[in-house]
């Protein structure tokens, strides 16, 4: 059973950055699609980013973090990283490190998920 | 205002069925295949349905899911307290070249 195990989430003042990154424990992670899914309080799951297999150089950003967000991935490391910037009040919520199976949108492992706060 | 649509809450007692229904359109359900989640707050939320009604092993057949044209529901039968939980619909849609998920519907057992 593959893991993901993500990191750097917490708190955060407007305007501020944070980094988040989900290390794989799986053996196929430079053949597999990785992506951050948020939800912030009381509202629905939602795609931030995901980005494709080295080779392609795809990614994806929603509307709300286009400009702001930033997706990597180090295939030596098995990790995948997003960068955060320019944060608001509206990017709180719990982001979980999502492993795509076969084709988006499934989802074949989530991390446990890590919760980023931005507050004055 | 998520683009495919979920009503935001369904009820049902043990033992009874209750059926999720998923509305979208021909660029996301009516063109892509629909996949459902299960979602206890505070755990990862879990795979229940792929490619419209295909079950991961390890999930109990009193869960199913059936798509026609631009809509998909998630059935589940014999209720159980377990099952109080968030259902998220999910698609690809090929307009908007993006994965969705639907609004999520809040199961009370």
């Amino acid at each position: 059973q593959v893991q993901l195990v993500e990191s750097g989430g917490g708190s955060v003042e407007p305007g501020g950055s944070l980094r988040l990154s989900c290390v794989s424990s799986g053996s196929n992670f430079k053949y597999e699609y990785f992506g951050w899914i948020r939800q912030a309080p009381g509202k629905g799951l939602e795609w931030v980013s995901y980005i494709a297999v080295t080779s392609t150089g795809d990614t994806f950003y929603s509307d709300s973090a286009k400009g702001r967000f930033m997706i990597s991935r180090d295939d030596a490391r098995k990790s995948v990283s997003l960068q955060m910037n320019s944060l608001t009040a509206d990017d709180s919520g719990t982001y979980y490190c999502a492993r795509v199976e076969s084709q988006l949108p499934r989802v074949g492992q989530w991390g446990k998920g890590i919760l980023v706060a931005v507050s004055s | 205002q998520s683009v495919l649509t979920q009503p935001p809450s369904a009820s049902g007692t043990p033992g009874q069925s209750v059926t999720i229904f998923c509305s979208g359109t021909r660029s996301n359900i009516g063109g892509n295949h629909v996949y459902w989640y299960q979602h206890v707050p505070g755990t990862a939320p879990k795979l229940l349905i792929y490619i419209n009604d295909q079950r991961p092993s390890g999930v109990p057949d009193r869960f199913s899911g059936s798509k026609s044209g631009t809509s998909a529901s998630l059935a589940i039968s014999g209720l159980r307290s377990e099952d109080e939980a968030d259902y998220y619909c999910a698609s690809w849609d090929a307009r908007l070249r993006a994965p969705l998920f639907g609004g999520g519907t809040k199961l009370t057992v």
